[in-house]
This record gives structure tokens, sequence and C-alpha cells, in this order.
């Protein structure tokens, strides 16, 4: 079973500009989620797509962030524009419905380093 | 607010001992908990989990121990492995929430040859 696949998996820019995330999930898994892992931190969620349709993107910053999952399968995430703050490794997982509605656990990618400077 | 704690940044124990990771949590209506392991430069890998319905799970050399009363679960890596140094994250759910997982902020485990 191929895993989850990211790319970049490094990306330096300055502030201000345009960056661009992709990430394949695992065939069958119809839930993907976006976390934002700063340095000695856990992930954090940043939005959770059920298919298509983003169920839970209440702790997306809208004004600079905005993330699609068209077909419900591949999702892109872009920071526009990126500030010093942003510096952070961007994961995205994927999961599937398992029994009793509790979904399996996730599976993440390797993640996207994203520097700031 | 973090609802889900690791109180100890770091670990180091000998190869061959018990390594033993902490883990606490506040949300009581938590029910199912996760122990990821990550390796520098990559992302984090599912290694056991445990319902809230039990109150112990093993798999091969990880036991997986919860106390629901003190909202406590640990880890133990018996015996220990250098292949095992990595940075540990418990993470958990609750019904009804959507499945949103709740990280700790891990544990880096060395093992020492």
């Amino acid at each position: 079973e191929a895993g989850v696949v990211q790319s970049p998996r490094y990306k330096i820019i300055e502030k201000k500009q345009p960056v661009a995330f992709w990430c394949n999930p695992i065939s069958g898994h119809n839930t993907l989620y976006w976390y934002r892992q700063n340095l000695g931190q856990g992930p954090e969620l940043l939005i959770r797509y059920e298919n298509e349709e983003a169920v839970d993107d209440s702790q997306l910053p809208k004004d600079r962030f905005s993330a699609e999952r068209l077909k419900g399968v591949d999702s892109t995430l872009k920071i526009q524009p990126a500030e010093l703050g942003d510096s952070a490794v961007y994961l995205c997982a994927s999961s599937q419905e398992g029994t009793g509605g509790r979904l399996s656990p996730l599976h993440f990618g390797n993640g996207t380093r994203l520097t700031v400077t | 607010d973090q609802q889900v704690k690791q109180n100890s940044p770091s670990l180091s124990v000998q190869e061959g001992r018990i390594s033993i990771l902490n883990c606490d949590y506040t949300n009581s209506m938590f029910d199912y908990f996760l122990w990821y392991k990550k390796y520098p430069a990559e992302g984090p890998t599912f290694l056991i989990s445990i319902s809230s319905i039990k109150d112990k799970n093993e798999d091969g050399r990880f036991t997986v121990f919860l106390n629901k009363s003190a909202k406590h679960l640990s880890l133990h890596i018996v015996p220990s492995q250098p292949g095992d140094s990595a940075v540990y994250f418990c993470a958990a759910s609750a019904p009804y929430t959507g499945n949103q997982f709740y990280f700790g902020t891990g544990t880096s485990l060395t093992v020492i040859p």
C-alpha cells in the first residue's frame, strides 16, 4: 500500500510570497487532514475533509490560508501571503471509516518543511 | 488549551531496559487514544492504540496502559532498542467530534546502546 505522498519536501520563501503544498492520500481513504507542526510541538489540525467537503476548518487562518480537495482525492493547501510565523512543518494525513463510525488511525505523509525568511 | 499533555520532553534509557512514556489528558470525553512514533524528517507513524473500554493493549514489545480515572496513559517498550530512538506523540479523540485527534507535544526517547 502506497503511503500519503506530499510535495515539496522543503520550501524556502520570502515573507509576503505565496506558497502551495500538495497531498495525495492513501487510495480509498475518504478523510484527509492538514496539520501544522511547530518546532517542539505536536501536530495541530488546520482542516479536515470528508471526500470533497471541508467538515472542520475552524483552526484554519482563513485570511491567508486556503485549501481545496477537488474530486475528493488530492488536496492542496495554500498560504498567501506567507508570514514569518508560518514557518513550520505542514503534514497531510488520511484515514478511512472504521467500525462503528470510528475512523482508523491517521496515516501521515512526510510533511513539507516551510521556512519563511 | 492543551488537552493532551506529555510533561517529559525527553527520556534516555539503556538498551534492553524498559522505556515508559507518559501522557495525561484533561477531556473526560476522550475515548480513543493512539501513540505515534516520529523519526527526523519523516511524518509520524502509527504505533499502537487503545479504546477506553480497555485498560491495556499489547503489540509485541509495545504495551499501552490506560487509567481512565486518572486520565493517564502510558506506553511501555520492553526491551528498548536503539532503533526505538525517536519522538513519541500521544493523541486522543472523542466521539461525535468528527474524530478530531488532539496531540501531545511529544517525548524524545533516546535508547543508549
